[in-house]
């Protein structure tokens, strides 16, 4: 069936550093691909999306690519800041369809000063 | 901005006790889902919802469970015989076209 495996958390850096949440997946065929965000109390929340291979998701600065060649849709943002602090989710759905969401366990960004 | 919105935000019941947990959906949507997260795990799918039936389920999703659209607005989750495994985040979820889906802010069921 399909997964979603992402890195492990927490991630801890520093305001303005570099940030990459890996994110692999395993599906038949050609899933869309999804980034959720949780801040704390919060519901998740569409982050950005990739529909097709090499198609490049992008919002608020973060930045993801759809690789088929590599099951892959690794999260990046080049500078984060203390209010990207939440947690992140990867997830993929069968494509075209109105399908569940597969989700990965998520991934806790801490961002300090 | 419209928004999906869910309650009791906390709810603590005993083992074996009924619980609902209500969702307001976004009000033109037409597709409904419930995910759970129990603490430390995955997001996992519950249920989908579509033109008044159950459209998907999980192997979760057993005879305890049951899902209704009672009137135009609320969708609501029952849980007959709560466990204590059933403890997590509850997350209600709606999408106009099957396409985006938004999710509300989550009820935590604690079960005792």
């Amino acid at each position: 069936g399909n997964s979603v495996t992402q890195m492990e958390g927490p991630v801890t850096l520093s305001e303005e550093a570099f940030l990459t949440i890996n994110c692999t997946y395993t599906a038949t065929g050609y899933p869309s691909l999804f980034w959720y965000v949780q801040y704390p109390g919060e519901g998740l929340q569409l982050l950005l999306k990739a529909t097709k291979a090499d198609d490049k998701g992008s919002n608020k600065g973060f930045e993801a690519t759809y690789r088929k060649e590599t099951t892959s849709f690794h999260l990046e943002k080049g500078s984060v800041q203390v209010s990207d602090s939440a947690v992140y989710f990867c997830a993929l759905r069968k494509a075209g369809t109105a399908s569940k969401l597969t989700f990965g366990t998520g991934t806790r960004l801490q961002v300090t000063l | 901005e419209p928004e999906v919105t869910q309650t009791p935000s906390h709810q603590v019941t005993q083992m074996g006790q009924e619980v609902i947990l209500r969702c307001v959906p976004i009000s033109n949507h037409l597709y409904f889902y419930w995910y759970r997260q129990i603490l430390g795990q995955k997001v996992e799918f519950l249920v989908s919802f579509y033109n008044n039936e159950i459209s998907e389920k999980s192997e979760i999703f057993d005879d305890q469970f049951s899902v209704e659209r009672p009137d135009g607005s609320n969708f609501t989750l029952k849980i007959r015989s709560t466990k204590l495994e059933d403890s997590a985040m509850y997350f209600c979820a709606s999408s106009e076209r099957g396409n985006e889906q938004f999710f509300g802010p989550g009820t935590r069921l604690t079960v005792l």
